[in-house]
């Protein structure tokens, strides 16, 4: 069965650090995806990855795909409030399911 | 062109009552997906549907949950005698042609919270 795990689960940052969310996957899957969710709010997609080494940027973050090691990153570079939400990665099974990360809880502070 | 519409968006429901929640796909969308998310946990797959059709109802449980896509109308997601841990807040998603079914760019609607008293 695939597994995503998604560390950390909680981060908690001041305004203008950097930092990177780390998406780690357990089978073969050419295909990733990050959303975030504000609280009690939908999902909006961020990026889509779909093939090795892609990297996608929009504003300060940035996400990347290496597929031969199974992971994927959000970084986060000067952060500030108003990206504090809930971030989530979820692989394409190739099939017809997203599995979802466990999510990371993102709260930045002045 | 509006989103993916999902109603009701809060559901208050007494144990052994039924629950209907409501998907109406993106204008154009021929496959709607079927979510679950705990507090606190990420989202879990239910069911995969196209008109009329269920494609995969690997994360369904077998007992209570069923959901349809009919010809005309909305996604409806049932779920008979709820009990508190069905609780929860579900998702649905839609997405539109095969090639983006091939990239399974799923849009997702704003979800139904469902309490379970």
């Amino acid at each position: 069965e695939l597994k995503v795990e998604q560390n950390p689960l909680f981060l908690s940052m001041q305004e203008g650090k950097n930092y990177t969310i780390y998406c780690n996957y357990s089978t073969t899957s050419d295909r990733l995806y990050w959303y975030r969710q504000d609280p009690g709010k939908s999902l909006e997609s961020l990026f889509v990855l779909l093939s090795n080494g892609a990297v996608k940027q929009e504003g300060r973050l940035m996400a990347s795909l290496d597929t031969k090691a199974r992971l994927s990153t959000l970084h986060i570079t000067a952060a500030v409030h108003d990206l504090s939400a809930t971030y989530f990665c979820a692989v394409d099974t190739n099939t017809d399911k997203l599995i979802f990360g466990t999510g990371t809880r993102l709260q930045v502070f002045p | 062109n509006a989103g993916v519409m999902q109603n009701p968006r809060h559901l208050v429901r007494r144990r052994g009552q039924e629950a209907r929640l409501r998907c109406s796909p993106m204008k154009g969308h021929s496959h709607v997906y079927w979510y679950r998310q705990l507090p606190e946990e990420g989202l879990k797959f239910m069911v995969y549907l196209q008109k009329e059709n269920i494609i995969d109802e690997s994360g369904m449980p077998k007992e209570r949950f069923s959901a349809e896509f009919p010809k005309e109308g909305p996604s409806i997601l049932r779920i008979q005698q709820v009990v508190r841990g069905d609780s929860a807040a579900y998702f649905c998603a839609s997405s539109p042609d095969l090639q983006q079914v091939a990239k399974n760019i799923q849009y997702f609607g704003a979800g139904t919270r469902l309490s379970v008293l």
